[in-house]
């Protein structure tokens, strides 16, 4: 079967670094995406990775090692708006290749 | 620059009800999407379109019905509605799949309650 794990809250402090992680377990995988939600918005895309490395957008980056099966989110300079919901989401063989995503993982900053 | 509009933004249905959700989008994407997402967890495929009359059937698809006539537009229909479809749902379309083309812009949600 396939699964995506990513823990269900993390706490930072502002301006620091924050790295949230997601491993799975999938056949045929074709990417690893990341998604930004707010409490009552909507999904907002953040980054993809289909090869192995390091993808970076202004302050946030997102790793890729596809041997290991795990990715994960790094947000820098952490500010209040960041506080929000972040998922990963797959796209894979099993799933007829349609994203599969994460339960999410909770950000809470404190200033 | 609409994007994804999704209609209407709250409804509550009685118990065997039924219900259309409305979704179109301006940015002439091939790719649509119905997901729900239940609290404090990801989201759900129901169904999908890869193009106008052509769709297909996601993870959850039992309880509900689409329809793409349009490039623009995917309706999502609720027959006969159950507590369990109490969701939040969310329309999505992207340009195509993997690569550049992963993006999905997503409307802003309906919070549907059965009753």
């Amino acid at each position: 079967g396939q699964s995506l794990e990513q823990p269900s809250e993390v706490t930072a402090v502002e301006g620091a670094i924050v790295q949230i992680n997601c491993t799975y377990q999938t056949s045929g995988f074709y990417g690893l995406s990341w998604y930004q939600q707010h409490d009552g918005g909507a999904p907002t895309f953040l980054s993809y990775n289909g090869l192995d490395g390091l993808e970076e957008t202004g302050r946030f980056s997102s790793f890729l090692s596809r041997s290991d099966s795990y990715g994960y989110l790094l947000l820098q300079e952490l500010q209040m708006k960041d506080s929000a919901s972040y998922f990963c989401a797959v796209r894979s063989l099993d799933s007829n290749y349609q994203l599969i995503w994460g339960a999410g993982t909770k950000l809470i900053i404190k200033p | 620059n609409a994007g994804v509009t999704q209609t209407p933004k709250f409804r509550i249905l009685k118990i065997g009800q039924s219900m259309t959700l409305q979704c179109t989008q301006d940015m002439n994407h091939n790719y649509m999407y119905w997901y729900r997402q239940d609290p404090g967890m990801g989201l759900k495929l129901i169904y999908y379109s890869v193009g106008a009359g052509i769709t297909d059937k996601g993870e959850v698809p039992n309880g509900y019905n689409v329809s793409r006539s349009t490039t623009e537009d995917f309706p999502l229909r609720l027959e006969l509605a159950a507590p369990s479809q109490t969701s939040v749902y969310f329309c999505a379309s992207s340009h195509g799949q993997g690569g550049t083309n992963e993006k999905l812009f997503f409307g802003s949600g309906t919070q549907l309650s059965v009753l």
